[in-house]
């Protein structure tokens, strides 16, 4: 079985600064996907950006990159600029890729990031 | 619709008695997933729906809980006898799949349930 661990429970970033959140997992899958989920108070998860295993080159989404370490199995986060708009909790998540795999995400517990102006 | 749509947003129960939520995934999307949040904690998957068959309903805690999903669409997770420990976030999500591999999931905002 997949895990997938966060043990930040809370971050603190000065607005404009930048921040890491750290995600480590296991498998023993070859092939599959790593992302990281967005939750604001309003509750909705939203996608920050996803790595695929076979990718070597780390993805990128504007302010936020990843530092994907395959061998040491981590995945972390990058947020750079921060703004009062990344306040929120963060879940770093695990989906196999194999075709007609179950395609559940298994979660991290989280890591809540707050943003000092 | 334009997005997964969970109801009710939030539902206050008494201990013992039957909750129903509901989703409504986007459109098109075969796949379904119920997740749980307790405080403090991560998601916990509960089940999976592809079309209208579960075929991983591991993550159900107890016989108190069960799903349903018809005509390929909307899901209902049933909680029968509502203990306090059912206290919870629950979240629904969809995604597509093409010859066996699955698209993003999109997630709805969530049924916040009490149990008093």
């Amino acid at each position: 079985a997949q895990t997938v661990t966060q043990s930040q429970p809370e971050m603190s970033v000065q607005e404009a600064e930048t921040v890491t959140l750290s995600c480590t997992y296991d498998t023993s899958e070859s092939d599959y996907y790593l992302f990281w989920y967005k939750q604001p108070p309003s509750r909705q998860m939203i996608l920050v950006i996803r790595q695929e295993a076979y990718k070597q080159q780390n993805a990128t989404e504007n302010r936020f990159s990843v530092n994907f370490q395959k061998a040491a199995k981590s995945f972390s986060l990058k947020i750079s600029d921060s703004q009062l708009g990344d306040a929120a909790m963060y879940f770093c998540a695990y989906r196999s890729a194999r075709a007609g795999a179950n395609s559940k995400l298994t979660f991290g517990k989280g890591i809540t990031l707050s943003v000092r102006p | 619709g334009a997005g997964v749509s969970q109801s009710p947003s939030n539902k206050v129960t008494e201990k013992g008695k039957d909750v129903e939520l509901r989703c409504d995934p986007i459109s098109g999307h075969t796949a379904l997933y119920w997740y749980r949040q307790s405080l403090g904690q991560g998601l916990e998957f509960l089940i999976y729906f592809q079309g209208n068959s579960a075929p991983d309903k591991s993550g159900l805690p107890s016989d108190r809980f069960s799903a349903e999903r018809t005509g390929g669409s909307v899901s209902t997770l049933t909680i029968q006898r509502t203990q306090q420990e059912d206290s919870a976030v629950y979240l629904c999500a969809s995604s597509s799949a093409r010859l066996g591999y699955h698209t993003e999931a999109f997630f709805g905002q969530g049924t916040r349930l009490t149990v008093v």
